[in-house]
């Protein structure tokens, strides 16, 4: 097991809501990646935060936004949830902003249903 | 055009048998990065093994080699000795030099592989 840290592991919403989902990163990791797999896909690069702001994204809507706080621990908002929504949310940890991705360690993931 | 693609949606291998999984990329970047991943039904990704576009030789990790076929843009995954904890999904992705963001992953679909005593 790695260790990042995601929560919940699961979570069920209606369309319309909002919802946070968090990442603690692996101990010394600064950067973290947000990733949404839906059902039978690959996942799909939502945002990274290094250092607390925002640094690359992924072709998502503003709805889908992010926090990094002090201690490197994440946040993924979404808001206004649509059916669509429903994934596997994945988050990942890597030890600076031009660490190789082989240092990169994921979480197991929040799965959020949409109802 | 996809960046990953990946035509095997499911591979089954015997037990102790070795298994190729097809991965084909499509970039104009000069510099790049390539990665496998194995996802077991929890969730989590697990890195197996990478090979950057300017290295010489093919990459190992244990019984994991990538069998890196740059004028053909193939970087298929080879499991040598294959094992029932080996049954996965496994994916393919890609790093490229010029996205922002070092972990901005491209990932194909997914192989299924499932290992039969």
């Amino acid at each position: 097991e790695t260790g990042v840290t995601q929560s919940p592991t699961h979570l069920i919403k209606t369309r319309g809501q909002q919802v946070t989902l968090r990442c603690s990163s692996q101990s010394g990791h600064n950067t973290v990646s947000w990733y949404q797999q839906a059902l039978g896909q690959g996942p799909q690069f939502i945002f990274q935060y290094y250092r607390e702001e925002e640094n690359g994204r992924g072709n998502f809507p503003p709805r889908f936004s992010g926090l990094q706080f002090p201690n490197y621990s994440s946040e993924l908002n979404v808001n206004a949830l649509e059916l669509d929504d429903w994934a596997l949310y994945l988050c990942a940890s890597t030890s600076d902003l031009r660490g190789r991705p082989t240092e990169a360690f994921f979480g197991q993931g929040t799965r959020l249903t949409v109802v | 055009a996809q960046k990953i693609t990946q035509t095997q949606p499911g591979m089954f291998v015997q037990e102790k048998e070795a298994v190729t999984l097809d991965c084909t990329y499509d970039t104009s970047d000069p510099s790049y990065g390539l990665f496998w991943y194995k996802q077991p039904s929890s969730g989590e990704m697990i890195f197996l093994i990478y090979q950057g576009s300017y290295d010489q030789q093919n990459a190992t990790e244990g019984r994991y080699s990538l069998n890196f076929q740059k004028a053909r843009k193939s970087a298929n995954l080879v499991i040598s000795a294959s094992q029932l904890g080996d049954s996965a999904m496994y994916f393919c992705a890609m790093r490229e030099a010029g996205q922002t963001g070092a972990n901005n992953l491209f990932f194909g679909t997914g192989t299924r592989l499932t290992v039969i005593p």
